[in-house]
């Protein structure tokens, strides 16, 4: 069955070190997204990625980058991670073609900690 | 901007009850579509039901359904003979957030529990 997965499930860093979260999907889907979910705060949209060598800033952008170099992958980089990025990441897809929901499947998220 | 709108932070209900919980949003789009999502304690995000906005027939899925009030942008959610397994927060969202968008704007949730 198709899916979508992150690596890894959780993870502890340190301030200013440089953290990547992976994001895979084979549902072969055009879009990519990545979002961070606080407390209060709901879903909030970092990156996204309508399809290869495509990347977009969201709402929550500054301090992430993703590159898109396949239609399955779409990794997140934290520069320099802070306190303040502590949260957790959620990946998710859609198929914009021959699709006029676009709903998204998500995947099972990163907990990111940084100390 | 879009904007959803989720009033309750927080609901409790009998198991085998009714429950609704209430999503309000704004869009200057002419077609869009609503989404029901469901979170429990295992984080993974679930798809309950979808709503598009030219249909005024009321989505269904099994015992959960949406009241859809297009004139007052609002889209609740109703599940009837709550289970414990519904335990979980709720998100509402709405999307595309224009032409040849792709994205979704979600509210903040809802958690519910159903008590035994």
């Amino acid at each position: 069955d198709a899916e979508i997965t992150q690596s890894p499930r959780h993870k502890i860093t340190e301030t200013g070190r440089q953290v990547t979260l992976a994001c895979h999907q084979t549902w072969n889907h055009n879009n990519m997204f990545w979002y961070r979910q606080d407390l209060g705060h709901g879903l909030r949209l970092i990156h996204y990625s309508y399809g290869v060598q495509d990347t977009n800033k969201g709402e929550v952008s500054d301090g992430y980058s993703v590159s898109r170099s396949n239609t399955e992958d779409l990794p997140l980089t934290l520069e320099s991670a802070a306190s303040s990025q502590t949260s957790v990441y959620f990946c998710a897809s859609s198929e914009s073609r021959g699709n006029p929901y676009n709903e998204q499947f998500f995947g099972p998220g990163t907990r990111l900690t940084v100390l | 901007a879009q904007t959803v709108t989720q009033s309750q932070p927080e609901m409790s209900v009998q198991e085998a009850e009714t429950v609704t919980l209430s999503c309000t949003y704004d869009t200057s789009e002419s077609n869009y579509y609503l989404f029901w999502y469901k979170q429990p304690p295992s984080r993974q995000m679930i798809l309950v039901i979808r709503q598009e906005a030219y249909k005024q027939q009321n989505a269904t899925e099994n015992r959960f359904s949406v009241n859809f009030q297009k004139a007052a942008k609002s889209f609740s959610l109703k599940i009837s003979d709550s289970q414990l397994g519904d335990t979980a927060m709720y998100f509402c969202a709405l999307g595309p957030t224009g032409a040849g968008s792709y994205q979704l704007t979600f509210g903040k949730g809802t958690k519910l529990s159903v008590i035994p």
